[in-house]
C-alpha cells in the first residue's frame, strides 16, 4: 500500500495562500490522492482529490506533480477556521480503502 | 454536514465488556467504511460493507465485527475490549461498491476503556 509523507505542522498567515507538501513515492498508477482535514477532533472533511491532472474546486486547488511521486494542496486565501489536521491520503486502488499518515497540522495565524 | 450520524458521542467501557457503535449512512449510499483514530495518529481502516457483505478489512482482530443493515445504518461491534481499543470509531459512506467516489465522514464516537 502506498504511503504518504507530509511536514507534522507548519504555520500560515491569515488571507496568505497555504500550501501544504506530501510525498508518495510508491503510488501505483490507478491510485488516487485524497485530501481530507480533520478540525478538533470531528469527522475528516473531505476536500479535494485526482489522479494525474491538477484540480481545482471551491475549498482547494491540488497541484500533482508529473511523475505522481509528490503533491500539493493550495488553499488560496487561508482564514482561521482553515486550522486544521491536512491528511494527504492514497486510496487502494479497486477498494475504498484510505490509508491515512499523519498528517500536517496547519494553524493559520492573524 | 456530510448527512452521515454516529450514535452514542461518548461511551466509557471497562475491559472486557462489549461493546455496540452505530452509525447512519446517507440515503442511497450503499457502502460503509469504518475507521479507529486513537489520539494523536490518522485514522486506521477497520473494514468496509458494501449492500450487508464484508468486502474489505484492514488489520483488525476478528472480535471487532460489523453489520450493515438495508435501511443505510451499520453497527460496529467490538467484543473483549482492551485498553487500547480507546479511541475515536469514525464511520464514512459512499455510493459505490468499491468506495470509489468520495467517502463522507461521521462525526464520531469517542470510545473510553477503562
Amino acid at each position: 500500500d502506498a504511503k504518504t509523507t507530509q511536514p507534522p505542522s507548519m504555520d500560515c498567515a491569515e488571507g496568505r495562500a497555504a500550501n501544504l507538501p506530501c510525498n508518495h513515492s510508491t503510488i501505483s498508477g490507478n491510485e488516487y490522492v485524497y485530501w481530507y482535514r480533520q478540525i478538533h477532533s470531528q469527522g475528516p472533511q473531505y476536500i479535494i482529490h485526482g489522479l494525474k491532472n491538477n484540480e481545482t474546486n471551491e475549498m482547494a486547488s491540488l497541484i500533482i506533480t508529473e511523475d505522481r511521486k509528490s503533491s500539493t494542496l493550495i488553499l488560496p486565501h487561508a482564514t482561521l477556521r482553515d486550522t486544521a489536521v491536512y491528511y494527504c491520503i492514497v486510496r487502494v486502488a479497486d477498494t475504498g480503502k484510505l490509508i491515512f499518515g499523519q498528517g500536517t497540522t496547519l494553524q493559520v495565524k492573524p | 454536514e456530510t448527512g452521515v450520524t454516529q450514535s452514542p458521542t461518548h461511551l466509557i467501557k471497562t475491559r472486557g465488556q462489549q461493546v455496540t457503535l452505530r452509525c447512519s449512512s446517507q440515503s442511497g449510499h450503499n457502502t460503509v467504511s469504518w475507521y479507529q483514530q486513537a489520539l494523536g495518529q490518522g485514522p486506521q481502516f477497520i473494514f468496509q460493507y458494501y449492500r450487508e457483505e464484508e468486502n474489505g478489512r484492514g488489520n483488525f482482530p476478528p472480535r471487532f465485527s460489523g453489520l450493515q443493515f438495508p435501511n443505510y445504518s451499520s453497527e460496529l461491534n467490538v467484543n473483549a475490549l482492551e485498553l487500547d481499543d480507546s479511541a475515536l470509531y469514525l464511520c464514512a459512506s459512499s455510493l459505490d461498491e468499491l468506495a470509489a467516489d468520495t467517502q463522507y465522514f461521521g462525526p464520531g464516537t469517542r470510545l473510553t476503556v477503562l
